[in-house]
């Protein structure tokens, strides 16, 4: 089955700054991305999401990469402020062709931004 | 605002008793999805749902999970006997059928449970 890796475990950024989350993916077949963001308490929030037919994709201060090839994808999100302070996960679906939209989650990511 | 909902948020309960989340979908959406969160495990699918038929419950442990939708509005997961294993978040979401212009899974606030 598919495979998520995502580094850093913990991201520290002051106020500002940019903050860059990276996944790798392990199906070939995986083609649609999606980042959640999840605040304390709460469930998941999705972010942004990409298909495997585009290679990055752009909302306001949140960007997005894939890189097919190399099977990896990450997060950029500029301009940091205190409410970006979360936790991210990303995930990867095979989608329709593989029988259903099943997220495989990455462990996920501590963004803290620091005034 | 459309959204998913969860209950209850928040269930303590004692070993061998038994616990039933339910959740209620976003009106319209035909896939439920049910998660697990735990800090060493992460967040896990155990079970989804499409037009209320079961497609994938590898993830479930089969021998005290259970899983339904007794129609379009309800899902419920039931845990019987429950273990203080079983400790954590238990997320729904729910979505549309891929394809269909979106898949979005949009996640409910979660039943934090407890067990004893």
């Amino acid at each position: 089955g598919e495979n998520v890796e995502q580094h850093p475990s913990t991201l520290s950024v002051q106020e500002g700054d940019s903050a860059v989350i990276k996944c790798t993916y392990s199906d070939s077949a995986s083609n649609y991305f999606p980042w959640y963001k999840q605040e304390l308490g709460k469930g998941p929030q999705l972010i942004i999401d990409i298909r495997s037919n585009v290679g990055e994709k752009k909302d306001q201060r949140i960007a997005v990469t894939l890189n097919k090839t190399a099977k990896h994808f990450s997060l950029h999100i500029t301009e940091t402020q205190p409410e970006d302070s979360a936790v991210y996960f990303c995930a990867a679906s095979i989608g329709v062709t593989g029988g259903g939209n099943k997220l495989t989650f990455g462990t996920g990511t501590q963004l803290k931004v620091e005034l | 605002d459309a959204r998913v909902t969860q209950t209850p948020r928040h269930k303590v309960t004692e070993m061998g008793q038994e616990v039933t989340m339910r959740c209620q979908p976003i009106l319209g959406h035909n896939t439920v999805f049910w998660y697990r969160q735990t800090m060493m495990q992460g967040l896990e699918l155990l079970a989804y749902f499409r037009n209320r038929a079961p497609l994938d419950d590898s993830g479930m442990p089969k021998d005290r999970f259970s899983a339904e939708m007794p129609d379009a509005t309800l899902a419920t997961l039931k845990i019987q006997p429950s273990e203080p294993r079983d400790s954590a978040v238990y997320f729904c979401a729910s979505g549309l059928t891929p394809g269909t212009g979106s898949e979005t899974q949009y996640f409910g606030p979660g039943t934090r449970l407890l067990v004893l």
